[in-house]
Parts: structure tokens; sequence; C-alpha cells
């Protein structure tokens, strides 16, 4: 069980927009759309923002989108604000009722 | 409003015993699966386990050491983690298992291997 990979760190200006990538392989990612996604600030409770590849739960505003293709899942962040600065996990269920983790990315808001 | 609340970390010895604790409430405990989830320092999330109503599943990395289980009367879930090693030092956090997501996390408790 390999964790996802996503990329150590992006940046963006208040106002765009940044992707963070996760792939995995047809085991995970690739099997389904088991794919959810986790804002995570220090110190603090992780929150999930996408769930089933591009779902949103209630109370996430919509300028946080998920998407994927193949074995790579996308989470895009619009309109950044400097409140979204925190760490960003993807993660991935199998059919085996197990879930991998990416190692994580840190989101910095120039 | 749903809330967990984890309990029982501390130090523990390399080959000792810890049992962690997560205290449920705001939702019907028995209706939802639940998972513990770690980070250790400086590294990422990593899941570890998960339990339902009739099957428990274990991260490759502490099979055959922990055991996840829950007490519906209670409201409570439980981690017992034996054949303590170094590598299992971390922030354990359990979660509310939904849509094959996380949905509710505790605030963690930290456990620490060392002699």
């Amino acid at each position: 069980q390999s964790a996802l990979t996503q990329p150590r760190s992006v940046s963006g200006s208040p106002g765009q927009s940044v992707t963070i990538s996760c792939t995995g392989t047809t085991s995970d990612v690739g099997a389904s759309n088991l794919v959810s996604w986790y804002q995570h600030h220090p110190g603090t409770a992780p929150k999930l923002i996408i769930y089933y590849v591009s779902n949103r739960p209630s109370g996430v505003p919509d300028r946080f989108s998920g998407s994927k293709s193949g074995n790579t899942a996308s989470l895009t962040i619009s309109g950044l604000q400097a409140e979204d600065e925190a760490a960003y996990y993807c993660c991935s269920g199998t059919g085996s009722l197990t879930w991998l983790f990416g190692g994580g990315t840190k989101l910095t808001v120039l | 409003e749903v809330h967990l609340a984890e309990s029982g970390g501390g130090l523990g010895q390399p080959g000792g015993t810890l049992t962690l604790s997560c205290a449920a409430s705001g939702f019907t405990f028995n209706t939802y699966s639940m998972n513990w989830v770690r980070q250790a320092p400086g590294k990422g999330l990593e899941w570890v386990a998960y339990i339902s109503n009739d099957r428990t599943t274990y991260a490759d990395s502490v099979k055959g050491r922990f055991t996840i289980s829950r007490d519906t009367a209670k409201n409570s879930l439980y981690l017992q983690m034996n054949s303590l090693r170094a590598d299992d030092t971390a922030l354990y956090y359990c979660a509310r298992d939904a849509n094959w997501s996380f949905d509710f996390w505790g605030q963690g408790t930290q456990v620490t291997v060392s002699s």
C-alpha cells in the first residue's frame, strides 16, 4: 500500500486558481469514484471538502471543485483566499474497505 | 452537533500497549462506521483502521498489532495498540465514515512511543 502521489507544495495569489493533483493506480484512484479531499490547518482537525471525486459537503464553498481522469484526481481551488492556506490531502477508498492517503500538499497563498 | 473526543494517548514503551478511546455524540453512533487515522510528526495522514457493524479492516502497518472495537451502548470507539514501535508515534484521530470518506474528525490524541 503506497501513498498516493501529490506535489509537496503549490502556491498562488489571492483571486487566482490552483490545481492539486493526486496520482494513484488502477487499484485505487483509477478503480472507482471513492476519492475524497481534506483541508488541514495546523492544530485543527482535518476537514472534508470533496467526496466521491466531485461532491461538496454542505457548507463547503463552490470555489472548491474536484475531478478525475484515469488514475489521477485533481482538486481545484478558484478565487484563492488567505484562509485557504493549509495542507490538502487526497484519499482513495479501495474495494477491500481500506483507504490510502496522498502525502499532502502545502498550499501557500502569496 | 457531531462531536468526537479522543483520549488515552500518552507515552508508551516499545513493545508495550496503549488503548485509545473516542467518545461520540450528536449522532446515532450505531448507524455509522468509524475509523482511526494518524499523523506522524512532520508526515501526512495515514488511515489506520475501520469498523462497521460486522467488519473490521486494518492498514498493513498495524495489522496483527492493533485492534479496533466499539461499544454502542457507550457511544465509544476504541483502538488497542499492542507491540508498540517507535514509528507508531503520531497524533491519532477518530473519524466518522460517510460516503467512503471521513466527514467528521476529533481533535486527536498524541501517542509517543519511547523508552
